[in-house]
């Protein structure tokens, strides 16, 4: 069974620094492409970053680049997300998710969710 | 970067019911290489992960009720619930995967009337 474990989020004040962790079992993590996505209170889901199954190649979106480094250890079978200066903006659920392959093909489609680490920034 | 539109915001409908929700991509998001529709289709019930129920918009994911169907290419796109179940009560979410930045519709929030 693919399972997706998120953890690291907390209440953490503007320009503060926060790790959030994802652990992932049942699949071979390491042939995957790996995204987070994140949720607002009450709001919509926003993409945040992807990285490449071996961990050479980052994808971020405009309002964490610079901001946010994603990293994986296949060996560990974990991802990693470093969010630095962190924004009111910031706050919301992060979920990990695997993107979907068929066919011998990957895309940005997100098949298996974990349950989502709660980052709160505020003073 | 793509702005996926969703419509409505909400809908309230009767049990048994039809349920067809809308998305519009600001650019087509048919990539001419295979002739697929880079649009997804997720369900979010309260308090937990987005779940995928659609892909290639059109194309059911495992497991998914086949009351649940997707339609449209280029620009436009249509999630169809054939009948509405009590479990379906849910937000949707459209999604394009053409190109980075993946970006998401708004939602709809579909509630039983």
């Amino acid at each position: 069974e693919v399972q997706l474990v998120e953890s690291g989020g907390d209440l953490i004040q503007p320009g503060g620094s926060l790790r959030l962790s994802c652990v992932a079992s049942g699949f071979t993590f390491s042939t995957y492409w790996m995204h987070w996505v994140r949720q607002g209170p009450g709001k919509g889901l926003v993409w945040v970053a992807r990285v490449s199954s071996d961990g050479s190649s980052t994808t971020y979106a405009d309002s964490v680049k610079g901001r946010f480094t994603f990293s994986r250890d296949n060996a560990k079978s974990t991802l990693y997300l470093q969010m630095n200066s962190l924004r009111a903006e910031d706050t919301a659920v992060y979920y990990c998710a695997r993107e979907f392959c068929t066919g011998g093909s990957c895309y940005g489609v997100f098949d298996y969710w974990g349950q989502g680490t709660l980052v709160t920034v505020s003073s | 970067d793509i702005v996926m539109t969703q419509s409505p915001d909400s809908l309230g409908v009767s049990l048994g019911e039809r349920v067809s929700i809308n998305c519009k991509s600001s650019q087509s998001v048919l990539h001419s290489s295979n002739n697929k529709n880079y649009l997804a289709w997720y369900q979010q019930n309260p308090g937990q992960p987005p779940k995928l129920l659609i892909y290639w918009a059109s194309t059911r994911e495992s497991g998914v009720p086949d009351r649940f169907s997707g339609s449209g290419s280029g620009t436009d796109f249509t999630l169809s619930i054939s009948s509405l179940q009590a479990e379906d009560v849910a937000v949707y979410y459209c999604q394009q995967y053409y190109t980075t930045p993946l970006t998401f519709g708004g939602g709809t929030k579909v509630e039983i009337k």
